[in-house]
């Protein structure tokens, strides 16, 4: 089986500080993890995933996430917030096993920046 | 490449009826898959198609069904339409079949029911 848990339901910033949305997971074996982002009235927008290697990802628009293995973590960053970035953010798990088409989401959080 | 496609954008209908909503993936995309969006229960899976297979299904009762065609085009039926049935219904299509592959969601078809 696999989870994730958004522990925050909310995350407000001010503008040009930075930003985390946490995200922690649970799976039996690998994880695949992504990050996607939903303005409103849209569906869903891919922003970042990590699949192996490199424990910090780059994304888009800025994003980028830490994967802590021990931690059982995946969580989203920015240096410098933009009042653009105010969205639903969801951190998604699959495992080895899982196909493409089969996600695990967060319940999401919603980033509010602050001009 | 066009993204992913729903249509309708918006529906009403009332308890008791049925509804179909369509989805059309990315060009060259096989795995569809369709999920549920609602305020106090996220995103829930409902079922994945590939080559005309449902590959995955989630805890969803019989009411909800769904298919794909010839095309990878997919349709998702509803009967006997509940409130609770009220939610954002979001399609998703990946390229390939391998797990590490993002997917890419189409607007979402908003279902109320009355």
């Amino acid at each position: 089986a696999q989870s994730v848990a958004q522990p925050e339901d909310q995350v407000n910033v001010a503008e040009g500080n930075p930003l985390t949305v946490k995200c922690t997971y649970s799976v039996s074996g690998n994880p695949y993890l992504f990050w996607y982002v939903q303005y409103p009235n849209r569906g869903l927008q891919f922003l970042l995933k990590y699949i192996t290697g490199d424990n910090l990802v780059k994304g888009s628009y800025g994003f980028e996430a830490e994967f802590n293995k021990s931690q059982t973590s995946f969580h989203l960053k920015k240096p410098s917030a933009l009042v653009s970035d105010s969205a639903l953010y969801f951190c998604a798990v699959r495992d080895k096993n899982t196909n493409a088409g089969k996600s695990t989401f967060g319940d999401g959080t919603t980033l509010t920046v602050k001009p | 490449k066009a993204g992913v496609t729903q249509t309708p954008r918006y529906l009403i209908k009332t308890r008791g009826q049925q509804v179909t909503l369509s989805c059309s993936p990315i060009s060259g995309h096989r795995s569809v898959s369709w999920y549920q969006q609602t305020p106090g229960q996220g995103l829930q899976f409902l079922f994945e198609y590939f080559s005309e297979t449902q590959r995955n299904k989630g805890n969803f009762p019989g009411r909800f069904s769904g298919r794909q065609f010839s095309n990878s085009r997919s349709e998702m039926n509803v009967s006997t339409l509940e409130l609770g049935d009220s939610a954002l219904y979001l399609c998703a299509s990946s390229g390939l079949a391998d797990s590490y592959n993002e997917q890419f969601f189409g607007p979402g078809t908003r279902l109320t029911v009355l």
